[in-house]
């Protein structure tokens, strides 16, 4: 079974630019979250999917942070602009099912580098 | 409301074991731990779950005592392999909608 996808793996960008992040979940997981992890840190939630839905986007920037999922599969997350503290590493983590004995498997996650 | 792991960090010799903990203010149902080396996504290790039974996995187990709202994960006769940074995750919605709120990590370093 194909892990969680992601692009791309590193990113420099300079502040006030903009930068999109891609995630193709395991083939079958309805949910999708996006965590953001700075360094030394634990991952933060940012965005959770279920399907094409929000869940839970408490967390989420909302003045610089937006994410999609339009089709229940793949998903983007776009920071516009982007400012000094963004940097960290962006992971995107899917999940099977709600239930027991469920968890979360990660990607390799997008090192984001604001210059 | 973010767990609390203790230690920070240890150093351990090849074969020695180590104990890391996972303290929650908060009513658990669930604690997830995974390990991340550097550079790479955390991988996931072992879920335990609110009157579930104690987990283990080869030289790996861990407990969850739900009186303290803590879980422990346990290694034993630790390898090289075993070096990395712990987390625990830990889902306090019995409603089960998957969030998990994650600890600032445990580092671990297994010298030969």
């Amino acid at each position: 079974e194909a892990g969680v996808a992601q692009s791309p793996r590193y990113k420099i960008i300079e502040k006030r630019q903009s930068v999109a992040f891609w995630c193709n979940p395991i083939s079958g997981h309805a949910t999708l979250y996006w965590y953001q992890q700075i360094l030394g840190q634990g991952p933060k939630l940012l965005i959770q999917f279920q399907n094409n839905g929000v869940v839970d986007d408490s967390q989420l920037p909302k003045d610089r942070f937006s994410a999609e999922r339009l089709k229940g599969v793949d998903s983007t997350l776009k920071i516009q602009p982007a400012k000094l503290e963004d940097s960290a590493v962006y992971l995107c983590a899917s999940r099977r099912r709600q239930g027991p004995q469920e968890t979360q498997y990660f990607g390799p996650g997008t090192r984001l580098l604001v210059l | 409301q973010q767990p609390v792991q203790s230690p920070q960090a240890v150093i351990l010799r090849e074969g020695e074991d180590a104990v890391i903990n996972c303290s929650s203010s908060k009513a658990l149902y669930s604690v997830h731990w995974y390990r991340q080396k550097h550079g790479e996504a955390p991988v996931f290790l072992m879920i335990l779950l609110k009157g579930g039974e104690q987990k283990g996995h080869e030289k790996i187990s861990a407990s969850f005592n739900e009186k303290k709202q803590q879980s422990s994960l346990y290694l034993t006769a630790s390898q090289l392999s075993y070096s990395g940074t712990y987390f625990c995750g830990t889902e306090s919605d019995s409603s089960n909608t998957g969030k998990l709120i994650f600890g600032q990590g445990t580092t671990l370093q297994v010298k030969p």
